[in-house]
């Protein structure tokens, strides 16, 4: 059972607005990642983090911006939403000497 | 670029059949994971094969990593409706830090 959180489960914003989507995880695990992901279609990896204070950019060109202060918590910002972050976000973390990533439940956001 | 390619696509079969889903590679893995993901959820780690050969069974779903550490087959038994979902594979192709899925596969088990 993986112990990683993801909040809100569900919003839904109108454009310009910033939000925060917040992933912690209690496994102490050194990477985490955040993937965007449409409605059936494939995971593409925007922001990762090896460890504290560790953060870089993915395959897919985001918006966003993420911090790692802390290795349980993993937050991910959107300074001016526009409907074109519509979409599932999903985050995941790893032990750094395993390849097994564990996902959280995700979050669906739908920009006004 | 490294791909993994997962075959089928699309499936939609009645319930009480078999099935197999494939997921193939030019590269060479340490090991392979399979998720299962439901509409609007996280994909849900359902096994990690390590071993080329190795075989693992969960319940009715039975796991193949090929020898060469390549592919890897997902086999369902007796399909019921709980087991629609998107189906993944994924792994560190050797040599590499990168994580990737294969394409999925898409499963719709009819009652």
């Amino acid at each position: 059972e993986a112990d990683i959180y993801q909040t809100p489960r569900y919003l839904v914003i109108g454009t310009g607005k910033k939000i925060t989507l917040e992933c912690s995880q209690t496994m102490g695990h050194d990477k985490m990642y955040w993937y965007q992901q449409d409605p059936g279609m494939e995971l593409h990896l925007i922001h990762y983090s090896y460890g504290v204070n560790s953060t870089e950019k993915g395959d897919l060109s985001s918006e966003s911006t993420v911090s790692r202060i802390r290795t349980e918590h993993f937050p991910l910002t959107l300074e001016s939403a526009r409907p074109s972050h519509t979409s599932q976000y999903l985050c995941a973390s790893r032990r750094a000497a395993q390849d097994t990533q564990y996902f959280g439940p995700g979050t669906r956001l739908t920009v006004l | 670029t490294q791909l993994l390619e997962q075959s089928p696509q699309f499936l939609s079969i009645q319930e009480g059949e078999n099935l197999t889903v494939y997921c193939n590679s030019s590269s060479v893995f340490s090991s392979l994971q399979w998720y299962r993901q439901e509409p609007g959820e996280g994909p849900v780690l359902l096994v990690t094969v390590v071993t080329g050969g190795e075989v693992k069974k969960l319940k009715r779903l039975t796991f193949q990593f090929g020898d060469a550490r390549k592919d890897s087959s997902l086999h369902i038994t007796a399909a019921q409706p709980g087991d629609t979902g998107l189906y993944l594979c994924a792994g560190v192709p050797l040599g590499t830090y990168k994580y990737i899925f294969g394409t999925g596969t898409r499963l719709k088990v009819l009652a």
